[in-house]
């Protein structure tokens, strides 16, 4: 079966400080990946998503990125974080390619930023 | 543009008095839609999958009900256990990316 892992769970950074967060999937091959940000009592903002190793796709212009290393391996960071960047981050995998396919979700990291 | 709009944005029910949550979409080509239930603090957890118009699904206490306008989620004989933030979300043809709506709160009081 597959599981989807998010690290690490909750993060308090200073204005100013990088962001390194990271989402990996298990049991299967070539998903596709997605990063979310859910502000509270809001929907889910997509902020990238890819479909292969080093294709990135950018959703919303800001100070974050992304990258794939590995294919099953989605990472989120920013050089400088801003208060606005505080939120619930999830990443989720879906089947590859553009078959109809739910998409599963990590459990989150809780950003906040001071 | 596509669009999903869920109302009510809450609801507050009694235990065993049913009710229906409503999701309305805009898209260009529905390829999907997707329910999700989402507890506080947790990331959502996929519920149904609905392909066309006509289509029904069910998982015990929910059915998921989709027209060419709209999907219904209904909630038969609710517990407290089936408090949570339900998620409506599109996907449409030649597009990787999923479109949610901000959710209804449901909370079933015993």
């Amino acid at each position: 079966s597959q599981t989807i892992h998010q690290w690490p769970a909750t993060l308090v950074q200073p204005v100013g400080s990088p962001l390194s967060l990271e989402c990996t999937v298990e049991g299967t091959s070539n998903p596709n990946l997605y990063w979310y940000r859910q502000a509270a009592g809001r929907g889910l903002q997509l902020l990238f998503y890819s479909v292969g190793i080093g294709q990135i796709s950018s959703e919303v212009p800001q100070n974050l990125s992304a990258s794939r290393p590995q294919d099953r391996q989605f990472i989120l960071s920013s050089k400088k974080l801003l208060l606005s960047d505080s939120g619930f981050y999830l990443c989720a995998w879906s089947g590859s390619g553009l078959t109809i396919y739910e998409q599963y979700f990590g459990p989150g990291t809780r950003l906040t930023v001071t | 543009e596509d669009q999903v709009t869920q109302s009510p944005e809450a609801l507050r029910l009694q235990e065993g008095e049913s009710s229906s949550l409503n999701c309305s979409y805009t898209v260009s080509g529905l390829r999907g839609l997707f329910w999700y239930r989402q507890d506080p603090g947790k990331g959502p957890e996929f519920l149904f999958t609905l392909y066309s118009a006509g289509e029904e699904k069910e998982k015990e206490r929910l059915k998921a009900t989709l027209t060419k306008k709209e999907s219904f989620l209904h909630i038969t004989a609710p517990k407290p256990e089936d408090s949570a933030t339900y998620l409506c979300a599109v996907k449409s043809s030649g597009t990787y990316k999923y479109i949610f709506g901000t959710g209804t709160r449901l909370k079933v009081l015993a």
